[in-house]
């Protein structure tokens, strides 16, 4: 099946830099990912939605400065988190479609997820 | 976008069928249901999926009654590794902006 791989899998960084994740698919090209955020024990929450070639659409409530999302290529979307601060650590996951599987359906792949952890 | 209801938790032990009820009201015409599973400190992963009566792969079973109001995703005789928050989700394709519920969390006992 398809393959969305992350990286960083754990980062830990002082408050005050700024962080880059990466979101690869692996075997399909995604037009379109997703990021997520999940703190501990709480469901994911969607952030905003990837798109190749144009500018991300963010949720209501994330700040757009603050969480830089670049999808410059079908196969890769990064996520940056700027000036990261304590409140910034959290476990963030992408995910993406393949638009090629056959019936669509709707189905996500999500990546193994990015541990942030700003001191 | 349908939003899904779950419980919250729930526990099971080890050899025993687990049913996990989810509610989606409002699930239109062309939505699918897909159930992921998440163990801590990694991404959802793919159980099964179904848009009407049943459907069953190698790890799951999925019933889904005509109205489409619900769903159960069934596991047979689960282990303590089947201990994990399971995730309903409800969209189709254009609509891959999905909003997780809170999940079920599944604690399997020895």
């Amino acid at each position: 099946g398809a393959v969305v791989s992350q990286h960083p899998s754990r980062v830990i960084c002082k408050s005050g830099t700024s962080v880059k994740i990466e979101c690869r698919s692996l075997d399909f090209q995604a037009t379109t990912m997703f990021w997520y955020r999940q703190f501990p024990k709480q469901s994911l929450m969607l952030m905003a939605t990837s798109n190749e070639g144009s500018k991300a659409t963010y949720e209501q409530g994330v700040e757009k400065d603050k969480f830089l999302i670049n999808h410059a290529s079908l196969t890769l979307s990064t996520l940056t988190v700027t000036s990261a601060h304590p409140e910034d650590s959290s476990f963030y996951i992408c995910s993406a479609r393949d638009p090629l599987a056959g019936v669509d359906t709707g189905e996500l792949f999500f990546g193994e997820g990015s541990r942030l952890t700003v001191l | 976008l349908a939003k899904t209801t779950q419980p919250i938790s729930m526990d099971s032990y080890e050899g025993q069928e687990v049913n996990i009820t989810c509610s989606h009201n409002n699930i239109a015409t062309n939505d699918y249901i897909t159930w992921y599973q998440q163990f801590p400190s990694q991404g959802p992963r793919f159980i099964i999926q179904g848009y009407k009566t049943k459907v069953t792969n190698e790890v799951a079973s999925l019933f889904i009654p005509a109205d489409r109001k619900s769903s159960t995703l069934s596991l047979p005789r689960v282990s303590l590794s089947d201990t994990a928050v399971y995730y309903c989700l409800v969209g189709s394709s254009g609509t891959y902006k999905y909003i997780f519920g809170t999940g079920t969390r599944l604690k399997v006992l020895a």
